[in-house]
């Protein structure tokens, strides 16, 4: 098993470009995470997911977009890059059977410039 | 939705046993308590998770009070490897599984 896959590792964007961060497990985990992490900072909740065709905003939902239309799949948007967005993106997922026990992604490291 | 509150530091020396508590006062019924340890560059990785009592792995115990409105992590003779910031979360069905990390615990272990 792969467990939590995310692309691409890094990325510089442009101030107003878009891209899509992607996420994908192999583990038939239902419920998917997305976090940020800005430099020294903690991770802040963006968007999660219980199931495929069900996702909710989380802490600092603005300025991105999810969509899960697979359980294995789980990709994040950005619209409109702002330098504000420049962070490390975390992907992670767990169980209805042990909640709270997330297995990350090795993240993405986003630069807006 | 439980927050979580930690200290924002602690120090200690090798070999000493450190605890790491965390505040949780509105835990709900059907709330888990998990802690994660971060490195930086990495994700956070996962040590412990309990509900109730007591609750210890090859790492780490878990201490749960019987309220359960607070947590302590306790690491056994710390090693300089265990320098990193660990995080409680605190979440379950109740807060229909939105798991928000709180500021998390900077430990540093001194030689």
């Amino acid at each position: 098993n792969a467990g939590v896959t995310q692309t691409p590792k890094f990325r510089i964007l442009k101030i107003g470009q878009s891209m899509t961060l992607q996420c994908t497990q192999d583990m038939n985990h239902n419920y998917m995470y997305w976090y940020r992490q800005d430099p020294g900072m903690g991770l802040k909740l963006i968007y999660y997911s219980v199931g495929a065709g069900i996702t909710d905003k989380g802490e600092v939902p603005n300025g991105y977009n999810v969509s899960r239309s697979t359980t294995e799949d789980f990709p994040l948007r950005l619209e409109l890059a702002a330098p504000s967005q420049t962070s490390v993106y975390f992907c992670a997922s767990s169980t209805p059977r042990q909640v709270g026990e997330l297995f990350f992604g090795e993240g993405s490291r986003l630069t807006v410039l | 939705l439980a927050k979580t509150t930690q200290p924002i530091s602690m120090d200690s020396y090798e070999g000493q046993e450190v605890n790491i508590t965390c505040s949780h006062n509105n835990i709900a019924t059907n709330d888990y308590i998990t802690w994660y340890q971060q490195f930086p560059s990495q994700g956070p990785r996962f040590i412990i998770q309990g509900y109730k009592t007591k609750v210890t792995n090859e790492v780490a115990s878990l201490f749960i009070p019987a309220d359960r409105k607070s947590s302590t992590l306790s690491l056994p003779r710390v090693s300089l490897s265990d320098t990193a910031v660990y995080y409680c979360l605190v979440g379950g069905e109740d807060s229909s599984y939105k798991l928000i990390f709180g500021s998390g615990t900077r430990l540093l272990v001194r030689p």
